[in-house]
């Protein structure tokens, strides 16, 4: 059972224009949702985050949009800039777990 | 500030054989994480711990073990490796206080099963 999806294995994105990332989820009672950046031969970083009260969350050029009605959220990273090329993840956290739930990733490639 | 760091980065075993990876915890964090992640795949949960004692396990078979000791540092234990269990292993430290979520993670241990 996948409670979080992330339906494009992969994304190419010209330099200087916005990635959107996509991340849809099933269980309603997740109260906090992640953005995790993988390089290779590293672990996931953390990008950023949204508290399930909220719609939008912004740092920088990265910005998180979280849609409960539709159990969907997005991050815009604009402008795209060649070190964003990297492994995206998607997760969510249950109420008063610190357990993850982590989506299945999407590599974001950014062409010059 | 200390990262989250494991070892052994890298290692091959052979099917039936025994493994413990190990982590030390970012400073100030006194709970830890593991996660494997599969080829292609997103990380999954296999336990936390916290305070010395198991707190959550994901669903992965009794042969996946841990520990946690008193400087926070911590152990996976696979035994009787099968060919599935090759994989990234991520160790992930955080604070019982924070409320977002955020996990730090170190770098894993790649463990290839032949």
């Amino acid at each position: 059972d996948q409670q979080v999806k992330q339906n494009s294995p992969s994304l190419s994105v010209q330099e200087g224009r916005i990635s959107i990332l996509n991340c849809d989820y099933t269980n309603s009672m997740f109260d906090y949702f992640l953005w995790y950046k993988k390089y290779p031969a590293e672990g996931p970083t953390f990008l950023i985050s949204i508290s399930s009260i909220k719609d939008k969350n912004e740092d920088g050029r990265f910005t998180v949009f979280l849609n409960k009605s539709a159990k969907h959220l997005s991050l815009h990273i604009v402008p795209s800039q060649p070190g964003d090329s990297a492994v995206y993840f998607c997760a969510a956290r249950g109420q008063g777990a610190q357990k993850l739930v982590f989506g299945q990733g999407t590599r974001l490639t950014i062409n010059p | 500030e200390t990262g989250v760091t494991q070892s052994p980065t890298h290692l091959i075993k052979t099917r039936g054989q025994q493994v413990t990876l190990r982590c030390s915890s970012q400073s100030g964090h006194n709970t830890v994480s593991w996660y494997q992640q599969a080829l292609g795949q997103g990380p999954q949960f296999i336990f936390q711990y916290y305070r010395e004692e198991e707190n959550g396990r994901g669903n992965f078979p009794p042969r996946f073990s841990g520990l946690q000791f008193p400087n926070y540092s911590s152990e996976l234990n696979v035994n009787a490796l099968e060919l599935d269990d090759s994989a990234l292993y991520l160790c992930a430290s955080s604070s019982s206080g924070r409320t977002t979520g955020e996990l730090f993670f170190g770098e894993g241990s790649r463990l290839t099963v032949l």
